[in-house]
């Protein structure tokens, strides 16, 4: 079973423009929500992280917004860059006590930004 | 800091033949270590996880073993590969990132697989 649901699948966007990326979880013991992005050939590395006491986390151009209620995340890239052309995971987890540590991932989503 | 190491970088092996992909972590005792692998254009599935040395839990049934011989050190094996366990392997361990206890996923480079 999908723990986190991640849509779409690729996205592409003219440079300048706004991504967004879309994440669904089931799980409300679910308390750390972050984003990865991976480039071709390398390792995912965390871009920015949210926890459901906030509604929105902004870090330059990132931002998450989170919705408690409907239990969704997104991520939005503002004035799109090439260089931002990656593979976007977004992830939860249960942190507060938890001795096992693991990451629930969405499946990816694939942006190109055209220049 | 804390690094982590993985190697090869890219391997390509002969159907039946065995493997071994090691991972190791620098600048932190006792992680939590994971294997996960990436099949093309698709997300990251966990395969295995370990919370201490010789503690091994196993998400997938697979093909695949894991060992950890020692406190940082991760190992994935296989004893006859099959052209289905192609793919880009990642070893991962998790940090507690700030005094909040927010942790974050820290991830090697990257094995690409390629079983012929």
């Amino acid at each position: 079973q999908q723990q986190v649901k991640q849509s779409p699948q690729s996205l592409i966007v003219q440079k300048g423009g706004i991504s967004i990326i879309n994440c669904a979880y089931e799980n409300t013991a679910f308390d750390y929500f972050p984003w990865y992005q991976q480039f071709p050939g390398k390792g995912p590395a965390l871009l920015i992280a949210i926890r459901p006491d906030v509604s929105e986390k902004k870090e330059g151009r990132f931002t998450i917004s989170f919705n408690k209620s409907a239990k969704q995340f997104s991520l939005h890239i503002m004035d799109s860059q090439p260089g931002d052309s990656a593979t976007y995971f977004c992830a939860a987890s249960r942190n507060r006590g938890s001795t096992l540590g693991r990451l629930y991932f969405g499946r990816g989503t694939q942006l190109t930004v055209w220049p | 800091s804390q690094t982590i190491h993985q190697w090869p970088a890219t391997l390509v092996q002969p159907v039946g033949s065995p493997l071994s992909l090691e991972c190791t972590v620098e600048g932190t005792s006792n992680p939590n270590l994971y294997w996960y692998r990436q099949a093309a254009g698709r997300g990251l599935q966990l395969l295995f996880y370990s919370v201490g040395i010789g503690q091994i839990s196993s998400e997938v049934p697979q093909n695949l073993s894991a060992s950890r011989p020692q406190d940082r050190q991760f190992i994935l094996s296989s004893k006859k590969l099959l052209l289905s366990d192609s793919g880009f392997y990642l070893c991962a361990w998790r940090g507690i990132l700030d005094s909040s206890m927010n942790t974050e996923a820290f991830f090697g480079q990257g094995t690409r697989l390629t079983v012929v």
